[in-house]
C-alpha cells in the first residue's frame, strides 16, 4: 500500500529537549515536505526537499531541520523544542514524473512542547 | 499574511443540502488549485483540482467554480451528506514548490 508514514504519531516533551520526527514513504517520490497545522492558519510549509541532498526552507523554517540522506526517509529534527512548536505536523511527498501530482500526507505527528 | 484567503471557516449544513466554500488569492503565477478533504486523525488527501484555463470542473457531487478575473474559486458540494463531515482546505500552487493553503474549513452535515 502506498503511504507516507511518520513516527511518532504523538509525543508530549519539555523545552530544550531535542526530538526527532520521522517520515518515510515508499512510493519513489521525489519531493517531500514538512507542514505544521495550527487552528485558522492552515497548513504553513516548513521546510521540502527536491530530491536527495537537496532541501530548502519553507515559510516557517526557525527552529527545525531536516535532512534528506535517503530518498524515501525525511525526518524532521527540533535541537531545542519550545512551546510555540506545539502543534499537528504533517509530511508529504509527491512526485515530479508528471505535472501537478498530488502530494501524498501522513497522518500526522501531533507534538506537545510543555 | 495568507496568500490563499478561504471562508467561512466554519459551516453548517443540512443533509441533501449545497455546501459552498470560497477562496480567494492574490498570486497571479499562482496555476494549479487543488482542494483537499482532512478527516479527523488523518492527513488532508486530494478532493478535486483545477488548472486557471478552465472555468469549471466537476467529478460526482463535487464541482470547482474557478473565476479567473476576479481570483477566486469555490468548492461547491451538492446533496451533502454526513460523511461528508471534514475540515476542507483550498490551495494554490506556483512552481514547482510554491503550495499555499487557506486557513480551513471545518464543515457538518447534519442528519
Amino acid at each position: 500500500e502506498a503511504q507516507v508514514t511518520q513516527n511518532p504519531r504523538y509525543l508530549i516533551t519539555v523545552t530544550g529537549k531535542k526530538l526527532t520526527v520521522t517520515c518515510s514513504q515508499n512510493m519513489n517520490h521525489e519531493y517531500m515536505s514538512w507542514y505544521r497545522q495550527d487552528p485558522g492558519l492552515g497548513l504553513r510549509q516548513i521546510y521540502y526537499s527536491m530530491n536527495v541532498e537537496v532541501t530548502d526552507k519553507g515559510d516557517v523554517p526557525e527552529g527545525y531541520k531536516v535532512s534528506r540522506k535517503e530518498k524515501r526517509n525525511f525526518p524532521l529534527i527540533l535541537e531545542s523544542p519550545s512551546p510555540n512548536q506545539t502543534s499537528l505536523y504533517f509530511c508529504a511527498s509527491r512526485t515530479y514524473r508528471s505535472d501537478n501530482q498530488p502530494q501524498h500526507f501522513g497522518d500526522g505527528t501531533r507534538l506537545s512542547i510543555l | 499574511q495568507q496568500q490563499v484567503k478561504q471562508s467561512p471557516q466554519s459551516l453548517i449544513v443540512q443533509k441533501g443540502g449545497i455546501s459552498i466554500i470560497n477562496c480567494a488569492y492574490e498570486n497571479t503565477a499562482f496555476d494549479y488549485f487543488p482542494w483537499y478533504q482532512q478527516f479527523p486523525g488523518k492527513g488532508p488527501a486530494l478532493l478535486i483540482a483545477i488548472r486557471p484555463d478552465v472555468s469549471e470542473k466537476k467529478e460526482g457531487r463535487f464541482t470547482i467554480s474557478f473565476n479567473k478575473s476576479a481570483k477566486q474559486f469555490s468548492l461547491h458540494i451538492m446533496d451533502s451528506q454526513p460523511g461528508d463531515s471534514a475540515t476542507y482546505f483550498c490551495a494554490a500552487k506556483a512552481g514547482d514548490n510554491d503550495m499555499r493553503f487557506g486557513a480551513g474549513t471545518r464543515l457538518t452535515v447534519k442528519p
